[in-house]
């Protein structure tokens, strides 16, 4: 069964304290990997796609990155306004939804 | 910036009702999609739909479900008599890219629904 774990649940980060969040997954045949940011009472907002292992994303503070089991998203010198749940999703090679993982709540503190 | 929008933001119904919830996808968006959200737990699937028939839907997605098109603009979810566990947030979502874009959606705010 395709499924998609996120840890930790929750990250609490003083200002300027870099991290990484975990995403784990297995899926037969991987089309591709999203990561989304989810601020509360709103819908999930995306932010990178990875396809294959190896591959590597930046934005700003945010940068993505794809092994065969495990993308990590790397917070370099968090702000407040990172503040939200990053969810991650896959996309197999056999269907067209995408499968989330619960997430992991940030909350990056002054 | 284009965006998905979503009516109601908020539905409160009886159980056995039913419920129409309304999206406008990105006007050149060719995928349109409706996920949903119990509180606290995942973002699950429910239904694709593409060249004005369901592409693709979930177990989630049974008779009670329906999606329709009734215009060049808008998407809608309807569901046929509720249940208390139908409450959730109802996300609508479009696309512009078929094959290996189909991920990258784009997310409405959502619709509560709340069945009591």
């Amino acid at each position: 069964e395709d499924q998609v774990t996120q840890s930790p649940e929750a990250l609490r980060l003083q200002e300027g304290e870099s991290s990484s969040l975990n995403c784990s997954y297995t899926v037969s045949g991987l089309r591709g990997l999203f990561w989304y940011r989810q601020d509360p009472g709103k819908g999930p907002e995306f932010l990178f796609t990875l396809y294959s292992a190896g591959e590597e994303k930046e934005k700003e503070r945010l940068k993505a990155t794809l092994t065969k089991k495990e993308s990590f998203l790397h917070i370099t010198a968090p702000k407040p306004e990172d503040s939200a749940t990053y969810l991650c999703a896959v996309q197999a090679l056999s269907q067209g939804n995408l499968i989330f993982g619960k997430g992991t709540k940030l909350s990056v503190k002054p | 910036e284009p965006e998905v929008t979503q009516t109601p933001s908020h539905q409160v119904t009886q159980m056995g009702q039913e419920v129409i919830l309304r999206c406008v996808p990105i006007s050149n968006h060719l995928y349109f999609y409706w996920y949903r959200q119990i509180l606290g737990q995942k973002v699950e699937f429910l239904v694709s739909f593409y060249n004005n028939e369901i592409s693709e839907k979930s177990e989630i997605f049974d008779d009670q479900f329906s999606v329709e098109r009734p215009d060049g603009s808008n998407f809608t979810l309807k569901i046929r008599s509720t249940k208390l566990e139908d409450s959730a947030m109802y996300f609508c979502a479009s696309s512009p890219s078929s094959g290996r874009g189909t991920g990258e959606l784009f997310f409405g705010e959502g619709s509560r629904l709340t069945v009591l």
